[in-house]
């Protein structure tokens, strides 16, 4: 079946530091993938997406690649702020209306 | 445009208890998603809409859970009774789905489940 694994947490940075979150996926075809970030006390929000191989998705700063032959799809930033802790998953659709597969969720807390 | 809402937003019951929860999706939005996250882990799925059908509920324990979205728009969940295993966030998604797209989900801020 379909899986996620991410990098366990947490994951505890200073201010400005560079930021990755390993993400890696089992699955048949050709999945689009994302990232979604929950910030405390609210709900999950869609961070970026990517829908085939070597798409780029981005968005405030972070990045990730759909890589298909490493089946992964990192999570970077080049610079975080305090404002950037958080909790962020990493998932995977087979289908348009289908269900998201998640990540078990990787902390990350941003100390000034 | 208003997010998509839950209530209650916390609940505390003993077991052997009912406990419901309400979702209101996202105005337009054709496709449901009911999801439980466990402490710890990330959201799975329980149960999906497509209007007032449900297409995908073979992850949802049907001998104590429940759901029903009448008129194709708001969607309620419904355990009955709740065991200890079932304290978790229960999260309400919903997407507006076109043939061909990769729709994105838009999560409520989930109901925390404490049982006792």
């Amino acid at each position: 079946g379909n899986s996620v694994t991410q990098m366990e947490g947490p994951v505890t940075l200073s201010e400005e530091a560079f930021l990755t979150i390993n993400c890696t996926y089992t699955a048949t075809g050709y999945p689009s993938l994302f990232w979604y970030v929950q910030y405390p006390g609210e709900g999950l929000q869609l961070l970026l997406k990517a829908t085939k191989a070597d798409d780029k998705g981005s968005n405030k700063g972070f990045e990730a690649t759909y890589r298909k032959e490493t089946t992964s799809f990192h999570l970077e930033k080049g610079s975080v702020q305090v404002s950037d802790s958080a909790v962020y998953f990493c998932a995977l659709r087979k289908a348009a209306g289908n269900k998201l597969t998640f990540g078990g969720g990787t902390r990350v807390l941003v100390k000034p | 445009e208003a997010g998509v809402v839950q209530s209650p937003r916390y609940k505390i019951i003993e077991k052997k208890q009912p406990v419901a929860f309400w979702c209101n999706p996202i105005s337009g939005h054709n496709t449901l998603y009911w999801y439980r996250q466990n402490l710890g882990q990330g959201p799975e799925l329980l149960i999906r809409y497509e209007n007032e059908e449900a297409v995908d509920d073979s992850q949802l324990p049907k001998d104590r859970f429940s759901a029903e979205r009448l008129k194709g728009v708001d969607s309620t969940l419904k355990i009955q009774p709740a065991e200890l295993g079932d304290s978790a966030v229960y999260l309400c998604a919903s997407s507006f789905r076109t043939s061909g797209s990769i729709e994105t989900q838009y999560f409520g801020p989930g109901t925390r489940l404490l049982v006792l």
